[in-house]
């Protein structure tokens, strides 16, 4: 069945570096991927998506692309903040929305 | 324009009893999904509704039920509570039947079962 793997956290990095959270996944067919985030006491909130092969999502300085050929579909900020401290998950929308299991980010000034 | 609200926000019970969580949807959205969020597990899809018709379900047992009234309103309810029922109950609305998976979120309904 389907399914997404995202790199396990907590990712910690201090403010201004570069992020990148690994996603690969398993599916028939074409499924549209996305990226969620949770800030704390919060629900999920809808970061980005891409709905084909080759396309990238991009929202609030983040960036992911649909990579076929390696299944993935990796997160990366150029600049993170301490405001960016949240949990990561992956998901991809085949039949029904199906979610990592996500990545904690904790970004230190 | 208001997202989605669910109640109660916090919840304690005991072993064997039962509970209903409810979700309002974003106003003019008629699709609406529960997940189950625990730190083990993470997010599981629990069941998706729309127009009050049970669309798809996830891999949990009978106790776990739902339903969708005619104002897109949704209640999920958990019978004979077990202790690994502990979580956190999130609600999802989305425009209409085609679902892409752009999903709203609620805050969602913490569960304690003691």
């Amino acid at each position: 069945g389907d399914s997404v793997t995202q790199m396990e956290g907590p990712v910690t990095l201090s403010e201004e570096a570069f992020l990148t959270i690994n996603c690969t996944y398993t599916a028939t067919g074409y499924p549209s991927l996305f990226w969620y985030v949770q800030y704390p006491g919060e629900g999920l909130q809808l970061l980005l998506k891409a709905t084909k092969a080759d396309d990238k999502g991009s929202n609030k300085g983040f960036e992911a692309t649909y990579r076929k050929e390696t299944t993935s579909f990796h997160l990366e900020k150029g600049s993170v903040q301490v405001s960016d401290s949240a949990v990561y998950f992956c998901a991809l929308k085949g039949v029904k929305l199906i979610f990592g299991t996500g990545t904690r980010l904790q970004v230190f000034p | 324009k208001a997202g989605v609200t669910q109640t109660p926000r916090y919840l304690i019970k005991t072993r064997g009893q039962q509970v209903t969580l409810s979700c309002s949807p974003i106003s003019g959205h008629r699709s609406v999904s529960w997940y189950q969020q625990t730190p083990g597990q993470g997010l599981q899809f629990l069941f998706e509704y729309f127009s009050e018709t049970q669309r798809n379900k996830g891999n949990f047992p009978g106790r776990f039920s739902g339903r969708q009234f005619s104002n897109s309103r949704s209640e999920m309810n958990v019978s004979t509570l077990e202790l690994g029922d502990s979580a956190l109950y999130l609600c999802a609305s989305s425009l209409d039947q085609t679902n892409t998976g752009e999903l709203f979120f609620g805050e969602g309904s913490r569960l304690t079962v003691l």
